[in-house]
Parts: structure tokens; C-alpha cells; sequence
């Protein structure tokens, strides 16, 4: 039974297409976040999630929109596609944030697999 | 603000030979510090983490980091590597800011035969 997962896996598609990847965790964590991976390897946040309460969101375009219908599920919605956006974006989880914190956790990420997003 | 260096985009040792992959961090408060492997296609997973106490922790598959507070370095090591450690590592640091994890730029392992 996959701890995270992500839909779909590969996504190939047309620029100016709109797209969602969808994440679900059954770990019971509190937290969720989205990470795009580029071609360089190089992980960057995206956004973070605790408690369905928007926490963490870097200088992503406003074409990227992340929903959090409850703390199992993240969403993402990218709206016109751009060649750029071309990545592997993960899911991850955790049980709360940094461990020094009160109700912070271990500070562990469990990472989904990816979805491969091919903009053409 | 934090951030992560990892000396070496590539490293490639012989099968049975030590393995040593190399990370600075900068924190303004005490690091929480993580190594993570990548496999191909895959994502990432928890080899090893320094959160307080014991400076030298242990991980999964005869990994293990050294947190050397005064070099602000957390290398990783293990003894003699198999060709299965092949794969893209990543050391990462956590801390003041709540709950954003920050990577390094990962480091290459190639294991020759």
C-alpha cells in the first residue's frame, strides 16, 4: 500500500494546456508539500500545506495553484503551460514541521514517485 | 536563512571501496540535517538524519553522517559500496523556517565494477 502516491505519472502536453496532478497520503501526516525537481536534479519547494492551511509559498507564478481538500489530499493546477515548466514535480509529506518547534515532528519527508510533466 | 553545499555533482568509486559524499550547510539555528537517496525514476528516501544528541548517526543500508558542528558539515560515509548504491544523493538541512526542508544540488554515485 503506497504511503504517498501521485497522478498521473507522465503527463505530456501542448503549451498553453492546463493541467492537475493530484497527491494522497495514508500516513496520517498533518503536512503535504510540492517540490518541482528540474532537469538538473535540483529539488525546490513549491508550496506546504498544514492542516489544509496554506504555509509555505515560494515565488511560484500565479499559474500554479495548489488545493488541499483535506490533510490526506494536495492538489496541483497549473494553468498555461509554459516549455519552463517542464519538470518532475513530487509530492511529499510530513508529521509536522521542524522538529524544534512545538508539535514539530521528526522533520522526515516521504516523497512520492513523481509526475513527469513534458510541456511541448 | 539556510542552505545546503555538496561538494561534487559526480563521484564515482570502485565496488568495495569507501564512499564518502560531502555537505556543508548555513543555518542561523540549530540544523536539523537529512541525507536522502534517489533511485532512477523514483523518489526520494530518509538514509540518515541528525536532529539532537549522538553527532555520528546511523542509517539505512551501512550508511552513515558525522554532524560536525564546528566544520558546519554532515559528510556521508560508508565503508565499501555495492554496486545497488548507485543513485543521486541529497543532503538537506531543516529549521527556522517551520517547515520548509532545503537540498543541496545532490551528488552523482557511480559504483564501478
Amino acid at each position: 500500500d503506497t504511503a504517498v502516491s501521485q497522478t498521473p505519472k507522465y503527463l505530456v502536453t501542448q503549451m498553453g494546456n492546463d493541467k492537475s496532478i493530484k497527491c494522497e497520503q495514508n500516513l496520517g501526516h498533518d503536512t503535504m508539500y510540492w517540490y518541482k525537481q528540474d532537469s538538473k536534479k535540483f529539488l525546490k519547494i513549491m508550496f506546504s500545506y498544514n492542516n489544509k492551511e496554506l504555509i509555505i509559498n515560494e515565488t511560484v507564478p500565479n499559474r500554479f495553484s495548489p488545493k488541499s481538500p483535506d490533510k490526506a489530499h494536495l492538489n496541483l493546477h497549473i494553468n498555461s503551460l509554459e516549455l519552463g515548466d517542464s519538470a518532475v514535480y513530487f509530492c511529499a509529506s510530513s508529521q509536522g514541521g521542524y522538529p524544534g518547534l512545538a508539535g514539530g515532528g521528526t522533520g522526515e519527508l516521504f516523497f512520492g514517485e513523481g509526475s513527469r510533466l513534458t510541456v511541448l | 536563512a539556510q542552505s545546503v553545499t555538496q561538494l561534487g555533482s559526480h563521484v564515482s568509486v570502485s565496488e568495495g571501496a569507501l564512499v564518502l559524499l560531502r555537505c556543508n550547510y548555513s543555518s542561523s539555528v540549530p540544523p536539523y540535517l537529512f541525507w536522502y537517496v534517489q533511485y532512477p525514476n523514483q523518489g526520494l528516501q530518509l538514509l540518515l538524519k541528525y536532529t539532537t544528541g549522538a553527532t555520528l548517526v546511523k542509517g539505512i543500508n551501512g550508511f552513515e553522517a558525522e554532524f560536525k558542528k564546528s566544520e558546519t558539515s554532515f559528510h556521508l560515509t560508508k565503508p565499501s559500496a555495492h554496486m545497488s548504491d548507485a543513485a543521486e544523493y541529497f543532503c538537506a538541512v531543516s529549521g527556522g523556517g517551520g517547515f520548509k526542508t532545503i537540498f543541496g544540488a545532490g551528488t552523482r554515485l557511480f559504483v564501478k565494477a
